[in-house]
């Protein structure tokens, strides 16, 4: 079926680097897309979102990019910190959200 | 504006018994869904409900599972005659609209069957 996924499973970032993150998908016809952040214990939390008629999106520290051509997007996380260790997804939603399955930010103080 | 509320945030059962999970949307919002997540996984749709209704239930398991969101009081899911491979944490979401709207999540539910 349909799915959204994400090429790296761990990613290990220096305080301060720039942290990016990675994600396929698979449904052409998806228009809308988020990222979430997912803590341990806890709930997604929304990061961003991005509509199909876009690009490029900024927000405080992150940027998503949309390229439909290849059917990627990408999640950029300027000066990481240690409060965005956590493990990040993209969805897509087509009416419904489909999550990837993940991938784990850890920043290294 | 409380946002989506989930209880309880644990719970335990043994083996053949119900679980039952609710979920409060956030305040004017009338689409919940329900999503399940096993440890070091993704998060799995289940179902989609608006109020009364059930859309889009093409991620519940054939058997024992089931869903509501009536017209007063919060959404449930429902899991009768438990097993092992139920225990897993469970999320709810709400949005204001279907889709191409962002959505709230709650804190989930961690069920965990002995």
């Amino acid at each position: 079926g349909e799915s959204v996924g994400l090429h790296l499973p761990t990613l290990s970032v220096q305080e301060g680097d720039n942290s990016i993150i990675n994600c396929a998908y698979s449904n052409s016809a998806s228009d809308y897309f988020i990222w979430y952040k997912q803590e341990s214990g806890k709930g997604p939390q929304f990061i961003i979102d991005i509509r199909s008629n876009m690009d490029k999106r900024q927000g405080q520290r992150v940027t998503v990019l949309l390229n439909k051509t290849v059917k990627h997007l990408s999640l950029q996380i300027a000066a990481t910190q240690p409060g965005d260790s956590a493990v990040y997804f993209c969805a897509e939603n087509p009416g419904k959200l489909i999550f990837g399955q993940g991938t784990e930010l850890s920043v290294k103080p | 504006n409380a946002g989506v509320m989930q209880n309880p945030r644990h719970l335990v059962r043994r083996r053949g018994q119900e679980a039952r999970l609710r979920c409060s949307p956030m305040k004017g919002h009338s689409h919940v869904y329900w999503y399940r997540q096993l440890p070091e996984e993704g998060l799995k749709f289940m179902v989609y409900l608006q109020k009364e209704n059930i859309i889009d239930e093409s991620g519940m398991p054939k058997e024992r599972f089931s869903a509501e969101f009536p017209k007063e009081g919060p959404s449930i899911l429902r899991i009768q005659q438990v097993v092992r491979g139920d225990s897993a944490a469970y999320f709810c979401a709400s949005s204001p609209n279907r889709a191409n709207t962002e959505a709230f999540f709650g804190q989930g539910t961690r069920l965990t069957v002995v």
